[in-house]
């Protein structure tokens, strides 16, 4: 079964830092990019972040760029985001998703979705 | 990197067929064919129902269109059911490896 599961989330004061991951299993992995998209309580989807099968190509929203950084162990399958500099905008419902493309694609349509990891910023 | 345009809703009868608009610039809708839309039901995780402007995934429903013209995007959903209640959201590669989603649609079934 094709499966993305994310984990880190919780709460956390303005300023301080997280790190979600995404556990991929029930494909190549190493064949696709891999992205973040989040939902603010009540709010419409936003992409936050991709990487490139290898790695290769990494972007930001221009909201998290600076202050995010993503990226992929290929060899274990998984995905991360390491949040720093967290502000109350930051805020979401935070899902991994897998693009459908294969390696030619950096951004073809995303066809797996996680559950979604909680983040909280709040003093 | 302003969201892509979207109709705040829309609506339409069983059976009925019901029309999404997604505008962008000919930076990213009118630039690339690389157009997707994204159903969501509540408190659940989106799933693709179109990608690359008009293809459709394995077992979503031909009721279910993408086309394109110029800078705007456009899912049909045709033979409406009550189960495509929900919200939708269309997204679009930006350039500069860059995507922007829509700012959604709730559609209902009357």
């Amino acid at each position: 079964e094709v499966q993305l599961v994310e984990s880190g989330g919780g709460l956390v004061q303005p300023g301080r830092s997280l790190r979600l991951s995404c556990a991929a299993s029930g494909f190549n992995f190493d064949d696709y990019a891999m992205h973040w998209v989040r939902q603010a309580p009540g709010k419409g989807l936003e992409w936050v972040s991709g990487i490139g099968w290898n790695g290769g190509i990494i972007t930001y929203a221009d909201s998290v760029k600076g202050r995010f950084t993503i990226s992929r162990d290929n060899a274990i399958n998984s995905l991360y985001l390491q949040m720093n500099s967290l502000r109350a905008e930051d805020t979401a419902f935070y899902y991994c998703a897998k693009d459908t493309g294969g390696r030619r694609y950096y951004y073809y349509g995303l066809d797996v979705w996680g559950q979604g990891t909680t983040v909280t910023v709040s003093s | 990197q302003s969201a892509l345009t979207q109709p705040p809703s829309a609506s339409g009868s069983p059976g009925q067929s019901v029309t999404i608009s997604c505008t962008g610039t000919s930076s990213d809708v009118g630039g690339y064919n690389y157009v997707s839309w994204y159903q969501q039901h509540p408190g659940k995780a989106p799933k693709l129902m179109i990608y690359a402007v008009s293809k459709r995934p394995s077992g979503v429903p031909d009721r279910f269109s993408g086309s394109k013209s110029g800078n705007t995007a456009s899912l049909t959903v045709s033979g409406l059911q009550a189960e495509d209640e929900g919200d939708y959201y269309c997204s679009s590669f930006a350039g500069s490896n860059n995507v922007k989603f829509g700012g959604g649609t709730k559609l209902t079934v009357l």
